[in-house]
């Protein structure tokens, strides 16, 4: 089975530019989670999705982020305009429901920094 | 709110060592538990689990008891290997709909030959 693919791996921009990163889950996983990896901690939710609709996304600040899950099955997350702090790893993953036993199945991330 | 406290790393230790990790939760209901591992230059994957009090997960050597009286779930193994190398994460979630993991802070081992 493949995994969750994510795009782009790395990505170096200036503060106040724009990114945007795309996630492809597993195949049939309804839910889909953004988190967001700052070096040293561990991730924290940015915004869940199930199916197209989103769960969660009281984390998610939304003066600067957005996220949208077209069709429910790819999602992209974009970040417009970037600051110095949210230099970070950006963390697609992947689960066949939203119950609380579910495995997350996570895509390598993609590495964010800003200059 | 619900949290995970995880011991400080980095865990340095010598081939066949015994290991433990530290981990306790705070959560108002009745979570499952989890460890992720992170080995160099990979993604999260998942390492074990438990849904509920008394369980035991277990994976690859790694164990670890959903102790619901100590809010516990502490990784052991008998014997670690060079390739246990990684950064682990304890993480819980709450069951319900809608609550995604909440992770620790992320342990570092290191283990030398």
């Amino acid at each position: 089975e493949a995994g969750v693919a994510q795009s782009p791996r790395y990505k170096i921009i200036e503060k106040r530019q724009s990114v945007a990163f795309w996630c492809n889950p597993i195949s049939g996983h309804a839910t889909l989670y953004w988190y967001q990896q700052i070096l040293g901690q561990g991730p924290k939710l940015l915004i869940q999705f199930q199916n197209n609709g989103v769960v969660d996304d009281s984390q998610l600040p939304k003066d600067r982020f957005s996220a949208e899950r077209l069709k429910g099955v790819d999602s992209t997350l974009k970040i417009q305009p970037a600051k110095l702090e949210d230099s970070a790893v950006y963390l697609c993953a992947s689960s066949l429901a939203s119950g609380g036993g579910q495995p997350q199945h996570f895509g390598d991330g993609t590495r964010l920094s800003i200059l | 709110g619900n949290s995970v406290t995880q011991m400080e790393g980095p865990v340095t230790l010598s081939e066949e060592a015994f290991l433990t990790i530290n981990c306790t939760y705070t959560a108002t209901g009745y979570p499952s538990l989890f460890w992720y591992v992170q080995y160099p230059g990979e993604g999260l994957q998942l390492l074990l689990k438990a849904t509920k009090a008394d369980d035991k997960g277990s994976n690859k050597g790694f164990e670890a008891t959903y102790r619901k009286e100590t809010t516990s779930f502490h990784l052991e193994k008998g014997s670690v290997q060079v390739s246990d190398s990684a950064v682990y994460f304890c993480a819980l979630s709450e069951g319900q709909a809608g609550t995604a993991l909440i992770f620790g802070k992320g342990t570092t081992l290191s283990v030398s030959s």
